[in-house]
């Protein structure tokens, strides 16, 4: 099956540096690779979605210029939280969809919890 | 817009019990419905789903079936044992996949 991996699965940073985040489709290509986040306790929240060779789209709220997503090749998208603060600790999920039919159906990662000091 | 109504938890049981989950969702078109399990510190896993009208999907004893008169896909297991414990996770995708749905989650404890 489809297989989506994120590195690293952890991470602790000082508030005021830049954390990457990597999301690889494993055994397929994706064009389109989404990004949530979750707080403790609640449900994901779209953060972003990754096209392949353009640029994001964001949802509503979502600071372009905190949260830099670069969707470079076919396997790998990247979330670069910027400057990170304490706000930012918070579990984020990368999720591919598979080209071809069911269109709609997403493999997600097994997420990224970031706590920032 | 598309939208996902899921019950409320946390739900505790006794190991063995009938467990169910509800899940109703309002959507354009024709979506899809998934149930996603996420154990604590982990990621999201695809548990079950279903692309149309009166499927039913199932998996490890769990089921749910795509209710399109009643715009429901709850989730049902006849047993549950301990390592069933997590939260659980209703979700709808539309048509063309750009969109995922997800419910507020329902977290699972079942006690020996």
């Amino acid at each position: 099956g489809a297989v989506v991996s994120q590195h690293p699965s952890w991470v602790i940073c000082k508030s005021g540096t830049s954390v990457k985040i990597e999301c690889r489709s494993l055994d397929f290509q994706a064009t389109t690779m989404f990004w949530y986040r979750q707080f403790p306790k609640q449900s994901l929240m779209l953060m972003a979605t990754s096209n392949e060779g353009s640029k994001a789209t964001y949802e509503q709220g979502v600071e372009k210029d905190k949260f830099l997503i670069n969707h470079a090749s076919l396997t790998l998208s990247t979330l670069t939280v910027t400057s990170a603060h304490p706000e930012d600790s918070s579990f984020y999920i990368c999720s591919a969809r598979v080209p071809g039919p069911p269109m709609n159906e997403q493999f997600f990662g097994p997420g990224t919890r970031l706590t920032v000091l | 817009g598309d939208s996902v109504t899921q019950m409320e938890g946390p739900v505790t049981l006794s190991e063995e019990a009938f467990l169910t989950i509800n899940c109703t969702y309002t959507a354009t078109g024709y979506p899809s419905l998934f149930w996603y399990v996420q154990y604590p510190g982990e990621g999201l896993q695809l548990l079950l789903k279903a692309t149309k009208a009166d499927d039913k999907g199932s998996n490890k004893g769990f089921e749910a079936t795509y209710r399109k008169e009643t715009t429901s896909f709850h989730l049902e297991k006849g047993s549950v044992q301990v390592s069933d414990s997590a939260v659980y996770f209703c979700a709808l995708s539309s048509n063309t996949g750009n969109q995922f749905y997800f419910g507020t989650g329902t977290s699972l404890t079942v006690i020996p």
